[in-house]
């Protein structure tokens, strides 16, 4: 597509629920990145992906949160067990390359909103 | 691990100038990026330095002194629409993704 595309835009769920976020990165654009914005605060790194592999997954802050790319395109960051500590912006963002080629940033999509109740 | 600073707001007058510092702190470095963000939206891409030295693009400029470990966002000719967040983020060496400072609210008044 055009841009990077996320899924929903605003998702509200009970506390204990599980959720999936999806996101459709820029068409050929190999890495994809997960990122997590709190209110006030910059985005914080969550998970990396180069082609279906996830290259870096240090960010995940404990095992409830998981993330896929089957078919290196589409990816889903899945979390278990949401708690009310999750509630943020979940961002995705797409390069044509490996982050250490780049010289033009990411292209974020406009996230998706996350309220747990 | 990476310690990025910035200040948290900033306020400036339409027309005027506005400098945005950003420190950080490394351990592997291979470029700073700033990104904007208006309120509601996703960062958009402004500039990105890996050398000392200016990078002037429009109204924007940004700077880089690695020996230092700062950067500055230069904006100039102030506009109302220039209110947003402004992230520096800084790539480590080796394929690893950008990590973001806590941004800087800037804050454009008549």
């Amino acid at each position: 597509g055009a841009g990077v595309s996320q899924t929903p835009s605003n998702k509200v769920t009970e506390k204990g629920k599980y959720v999936e976020l999806r996101c459709d990165p820029i068409s050929g654009h190999t890495a994809l990145y997960w990122y997590r914005q709190s209110l006030g605060q910059g985005p914080e790194f969550l998970i990396y992906f180069q082609g279906t592999g996830a290259a870096d997954d240090s960010g995940l802050p404990n095992d409830r949160f998981f993330a896929v790319r089957p078919e290196g395109s589409v990816s889903t960051l899945k979390i278990q067990r949401t708690e009310r500590g999750d509630s943020a912006v979940y961002l995705c963002a797409s390069s044509l390359g490996a982050p250490s080629t780049i010289n033009y940033g990411y292209t974020f999509g406009s996230g998706t909103r996350l309220t747990v109740v | 691990g990476q310690n990025i600073d910035q200040p948290t707001e900033m306020t400036a007058t339409e027309g005027a100038i506005v400098q945005i510092n950003c420190t950080y702190q490394t351990s592997g470095f291979n470029g700073l990026f700033w990104y904007q963000q208006h309120a509601g939206e996703a960062p958009t891409f402004l500039s990105y330095n890996v050398l000392d030295g200016l990078e002037e693009k429009g109204r924007f400029s940004s700077f880089l002194s690695r020996s230092k470990g700062y950067s500055y966002l230069l904006l100039k000719e102030l506009q109302m629409k220039d209110s947003a967040s402004y992230l520096c983020a800084v790539r480590d060496i080796g394929n690893t993704p950008l990590v973001f400072g806590k941004g800087t609210r800037l804050s454009v008044i008549a």
